[in-house]
Order: structure tokens, then C-alpha cells, then sequence
């Protein structure tokens, strides 16, 4: 069975940094693209970052460039969000989803994890 | 503001049909690119519906099936039960500066 588990989320300081972990099993990790995508309270879902199945392509939304790194190690099966400089905007549960398709344009999401709760908050 | 967009709340009554409108642009669903849907129940991970604008997953009914044309997609939804009651979600590419990956608001639907 496909799982992501993510891990880290937390309360946290404006301006402030947080790392959050995702953790596959149950397919072969190294083969994926992985996404994050959050969901900030009472709004839709964005796509937050991306990295290719080497981990040597990563894509960023314009809303987090430059703050936030993503990053993998297919030995251990884990992902992560390196979030600094943390804004209120910020705040909302952060998912890792499974990317089918290497092609962009026809990319999607086919499994998904429970989500971790970012909160950013004085 | 989303780049795709969806009405905020549809209803139905058990056992009727529903449809949740996407409406996109030139520079996603009208340029040719695929739709997906999602299922976002509460405190469970969101689950693939819908993928490549009107393609089942394995498991998910047929009772849920997705079209697409011009820059429109839709999300039907037939024999409707109480436990489809949920957010549901369109996805997209999309190649000005909003994308790539861009989803809609989303729609409650609500089971009455």
C-alpha cells in the first residue's frame, strides 16, 4: 500500500523556520516526482514546491521562492521542506502528494499524505 | 483569487445527479491541458478522482465522471450519497506566472 507520512509541522514565530519530512513506502520512491501542496484554513488547495524523481529538478510557486527548499534522499525514501523567513501567510496544512506523469503539463496527484499543520503565529 | 474557478457550494438530495463546474482560461484547460479532480474529506488525505479530464482510478465508482471542453471541465456526480459529501477540487497546468500547477477553489457538497 502507497503511504506518505508527513512530520514537523508545529507552531512557529514569524520569520521563524520549520523542516517538514515526508516519508514514502510502499512503491519505489526513486521512480516519483513529489509535490507539496498546502491548504491555508478556510482556503483551496496551491501548489507550494516540486522535485523531480534524482531530486535534481525543483520547481517553486512564486509565494515561497527564495524562502522555502525542497529536497530529497531516495536511500532513506524521505522528503523535505526547508521553510524559512515564515510568514502569517504561510500558515496552513502542508501535503506531500505523489506526481504521476513526467511530463509537466499532464502532471497529477495520485496518492497523498494526512498533512502536517503549519501554524505561524506570534 | 484561483486561477481555476469553481462555484463555492453545490447541494443535492440523495440519489439525484450533481454537477461542479471548472472554469478556466487560454493559459490552462483552454490551451488543451488535462483536468484533474480531488476529493478532500475532513481529516483524511485528499484522494484522485478523476485524472487526465475523464479517466477512473481503480476503486473510485463510476459514479464519478469527468469532462472537458473548450476551457471548461466538469466533476458529475450520479445515484448521489451521503458520504460524497465533501470539497472537491479541479487541478490544471497552467503556463502564465500563476502555474504550473494550479487548482480551483474548491466546491462543498453538500448531501441533503
Amino acid at each position: 500500500e502507497v503511504q506518505l507520512v508527513e512530520s514537523g509541522g508545529g507552531l512557529v514565530q514569524p520569520g521563524g523556520s520549520l523542516r517538514l519530512s515526508c516519508a514514502a513506502s510502499g512503491f519505489t520512491f526513486s521512480k516519483y516526482a513529489i509535490h507539496w501542496v498546502r491548504q491555508a484554513p478556510g482556503k483551496g488547495l496551491e501548489y507550494v514546491s516540486a522535485i523531480n524523481s534524482k531530486g535534481d529538478s525543483t520547481y517553486y510557486a512564486n509565494s515561497v521562492k527564495g524562502r522555502f527548499t525542497i529536497s530529497r534522499d531516495n536511500s532513506k525514501n524521505t522528503l523535505w521542506l526547508q521553510m524559512d523567513s515564515l510568514r502569517v501567510e504561510d500558515m496552513a496544512v502542508y501535503y506531500c502528494a505523489r506526481a504521476r506523469s513526467v511530463v509537466l503539463t499532464a502532471r497529477y496527484f495520485d496518492s497523498w499524505g494526512q498533512g502536517t499543520l503549519v501554524t505561524v503565529s506570534s | 483569487q484561483s486561477v481555476l474557478t469553481q462555484p463555492p457550494s453545490v447541494s443535492g438530495a440523495p440519489g439525484q445527479r450533481v454537477t461542479i463546474s471548472c472554469t478556466g482560461s487560454s493559459s490552462n484547460i483552454g490551451a488543451g491541458y488535462d483536468v484533474h479532480w480531488y476529493q478532500l474529506l475532513p481529516g483524511t488525505a485528499p484522494k484522485l478522482l478523476i485524472y487526465g479530464n475523464n479517466n477512473r482510478p481503480s476503486g473510485v465508482p463510476d459514479r464519478f465522471s469527468g469532462s472537458k471542453s473548450a476551457t471548461s471541465a466538469s466533476l458529475a456526480i450520479t445515484g448521489l450519497q451521503a458520504e460524497d459529501e465533501a470539497d472537491y477540487y479541479c487541478q490544471s497546468y497552467d503556463s502564465s506566472l500563476s502555474g504550473p500547477w494550479v487548482f480551483g477553489g474548491g466546491t462543498k457538497l453538500t448531501v441533503l
